[in-house]
């Protein structure tokens, strides 16, 4: 069985720090994505990674997808509050299409 | 605003009832996704549908059933609940087929059961 396994669990900082939060697993995927979910809503997509090794920019959103394509990481530069929410990475399935999802990081920014 | 829509918002309902929820897609998406959330188990993929035909299939019970109709709307019917299906349940829209395209989610559903 894929899982995909988000650390921390919850993080909250104050505004204008940094942050990594990641996400691994022992299976390789095809492609990974990044969502984020703010209460009440459904996740949003914020990122799709598919080349190992490939590095996307958002703004002050940097994703990386491992050499291996069994991992990627988002970090965050200079947290503003509006980056609060539930980070979300999620893979395709390589035996069926499906999507699997990580249980999220929870993350609160302090003003 | 990401042109799924959900209803009903909320539902509460008692343990053994059945339930329905239905989905709109995005105008011109052939693909909707079920997934159910809940704070243990995080999000979880259901079913898809894609063009009306079952395309995938996940974590879904046996109590649990959906289709997708000729206007691509889509409903998830939810039958002899249990105290453990009180979630968040998402539906999701894409163009393609495929599970790694973007994929748009509804507000979703919050369904207690008591």
């Amino acid at each position: 069985t894929q899982l995909l396994e988000q650390s921390p669990q919850f993080l909250s900082i104050q505004e204008g720090e940094n942050l990594t939060v990641y996400c691994n697993s022992s299976s390789v995927f095809s492609s990974l994505q990044w969502y984020r979910q703010e209460p009440g809503e459904g996740p949003v997509l914020l990122v799709t990674v598919v080349t190992g090794g490939e590095v996307k920019k958002l703004k002050r959103l940097t994703f990386q997808f491992g050499d291996a394509r069994k991992d990627s990481s988002l970090h965050i530069t200079a947290a503003q509050p509006g980056d609060t929410g539930l980070y979300l990475c999620a893979g395709d399935g390589n035996r069926d299409d499906k999507i699997i999802f990580g249980k999220g990081t929870r993350l609160h920014i302090l003003p | 605003d990401s042109g799924v829509t959900q209803t009903p918002k909320h539902l509460i309902t008692a343990t053994g009832q059945r339930v329905t929820l239905r989905c709109s897609p995005r105008s011109g998406d052939l693909s909707v996704y079920w997934y159910q959330q809940s704070l243990d188990q995080g999000l979880q993929f259901l079913i898809q549908y894609y063009n009306g035909e079952e395309r995938a299939k996940g974590n879904i019970l046996e109590r649990f059933s959906a289709q997708q109709f000729p206007d691509l709307h889509s409903e998830l019917n939810l039958s002899s609940l249990e105290l453990g299906d009180s979630a968040l349940y998402f539906c999701a829209s894409s163009s393609s087929g495929l599970s790694y395209n973007e994929q748009f989610f509804g507000p979703g559903t919050r369904l207690t059961v008591l």
